[in-house]
């Protein structure tokens, strides 16, 4: 297996304008979760889809960031305006979707955002 | 609000010596915590890992020690090498939840 693929792994942008990050998760897992790694807050998790339905969207800092899951194969992290402020790596994660698990998740490689 | 921390950003151990991470939690329903091993340009990746009717776990050289009166668990590394040199993470999770909630991390150094 492949493992975790997200896409791009490095994205630079100008202020306003739109970003788009995509995530393949590991074939057969039910569960898929983006997270946002800053210097001051860590691993933030900002959604996670479950059988490709959001179940927890609270950390999503604003109406600029949608995410969504079309199918279990894909998911998508859209921030539309982009900011300075957004900068950051941003990671996907799968894991098998059957509850908490001392394994944890497998992550993708991530995708570093630069907005200028 | 921080649920879980991670009080120093770094840590630098001598070849050899052990290295002690810590991390303290708030919510008294967390039952599985875990932590993650992070080198730059790469994702976390799980390292090892502890439910709450457990008090120690181990690995090889990697021990995790979990004190829940206290809220608080470590990570030990003996004998710490320079290829552990890397940011680890602690991570939490409750029982009706699938999702981890990270710390903020403690980039580790080994020097010779």
């Amino acid at each position: 297996d492949a493992g975790v693929i997200q896409s791009p792994r490095h994205e630079v942008t100008e202020m306003g304008q739109e970003v788009t990050l995509r995530c393949k998760p590991i074939s057969g897992h039910n569960s898929l979760f983006w997270y946002r790694q800053t210097m001051m807050r860590g691993l933030e998790l900002l959604i996670y889809f479950n059988n490709n339905v959001p179940i927890d969207d609270s950390g999503m800092p604003e109406d600029r960031f949608s995410a969504k899951m079309p199918n279990a194969s894909f998911s998508t992290l859209k921030i539309q305006p982009s900011e300075p402020r957004d900068s950051a790596v941003y990671f996907c994660a799968s894991s098998l979707g059957t509850g908490p698990s001392l394994y944890g998740y497998t992550f993708g490689s991530g995708t570093r955002l630069t907005v200028v | 609000d921080q649920q879980v921390k991670q009080n120093s950003p770094s840590l630098s151990v001598q070849e050899g010596r052990i290295s002690i991470l810590n991390c303290d939690y708030t919510n008294s329903m967390f039952d599985y915590f875990l932590w993650y091993k992070k080198y730059p340009a790469e994702g976390p990746t799980f390292l090892i890992s502890i439910s709450s009717i457990k008090d120690k776990n181990e690995d090889g050289r990697f021990t995790v020690f979990l004190n829940k009166s206290a809220k608080h668990l470590s990570l030990h590394i003996v004998p710490s090498q320079p290829g552990d040199s890397a940011v680890y993470f602690c991570a939490a999770s409750s029982e009706n939840t699938d999702k981890l909630i990270f710390g903020t991390g403690t980039r580790l150094q080994v020097f010779p």
